[in-house]
């Protein structure tokens, strides 16, 4: 089945820097890529999802990038704010035709915090 | 406003005793999901349903049960076949399309410890 792996797991950026998070995949059949925001106590937030057939996608801070040669994704955040700090989850899944299932296999988690 | 309640927030488990986590979407969509999420660790599935009265078991099914009677409820019961039930349940929907993945939204979850 699909693994994804997801670097690093905490991260510490000043305020107004730039943070990356890297995830890799192992099936090459994965399609479609969200990332996921998770704040203390509360569900996972969907914040970008990138599909197989798009290289970037960009909204407002945020963007994500795939390489589909080299199975890895990464989601940037810009200018970064104390209300970034949060868990973010990467996550993959095959969507194939026939299964039906569209399982997503998540990354375990970065815990990423904003110093103002 | 549309969304995914989940409850109650906070669920307390006694050893034999089956306990059911309830979940209810009002975004009418298709597709619902179970996850379980323990201490730095991604997102598990445990259910999901395409479609009202058909489920399919996901990684983590065993010692769970659910049902899916009406389109806008999932519930979760966690038996006592479930050794280590102590974990952050978590729920999500999502449209479903044939051969396109749609984005899932998840509940706030419910958290269920052992007494």
């Amino acid at each position: 089945g699909e693994n994804v792996e997801q670097h690093p797991s905490t991260l510490s950026v000043q305020e107004g820097d730039s943070a990356v998070i890297k995830c890799t995949y192992s099936d090459s059949a994965s399609n479609y890529f969200p990332w996921y925001k998770q704040e203390l106590g509360k569900g996972p937030q969907l914040i970008i999802d990138i599909r197989s057939n798009v290289g970037e996608k960009k909204d407002q801070r945020i963007a994500v990038t795939l390489n589909k040669t080299a199975k890895h994704f990464s989601l940037h955040i810009t200018e970064t704010q104390p209300e970034d700090s949060a868990v973010y989850f990467c996550a993959a899944s095959i969507g194939d035709s026939g299964a039906g299932s569209y399982q997503l296999t998540f990354g375990k988690g970065t815990k990423l915090s904003v110093i103002p | 406003d549309g969304g995914i309640t989940q409850s109650p927030k906070y669920l307390f488990r006694k050893e034999g005793q089956n306990v059911t986590l309830s979940c209810e979407q009002n975004l009418n969509h298709d597709a619902m999901y179970w996850y379980r999420q323990d201490p730095g660790q991604g997102l598990r599935l445990i259910y999901y349903s395409q479609i009202v009265n058909d489920f399919q078991k996901g990684d983590i099914a065993e010692g769970y049960s659910v049902s899916r009677e009406k389109k806008e409820s999932f519930p979760l019961t966690v038996t006592s076949a479930q050794k280590n039930p102590t974990a952050f349940y978590l729920c999500a929907s999502s449209m479903w399309q044939t051969y396109s993945n749609q984005p899932q939204h998840f509940g706030d979850g419910t958290r269920l410890s052992i007494l």
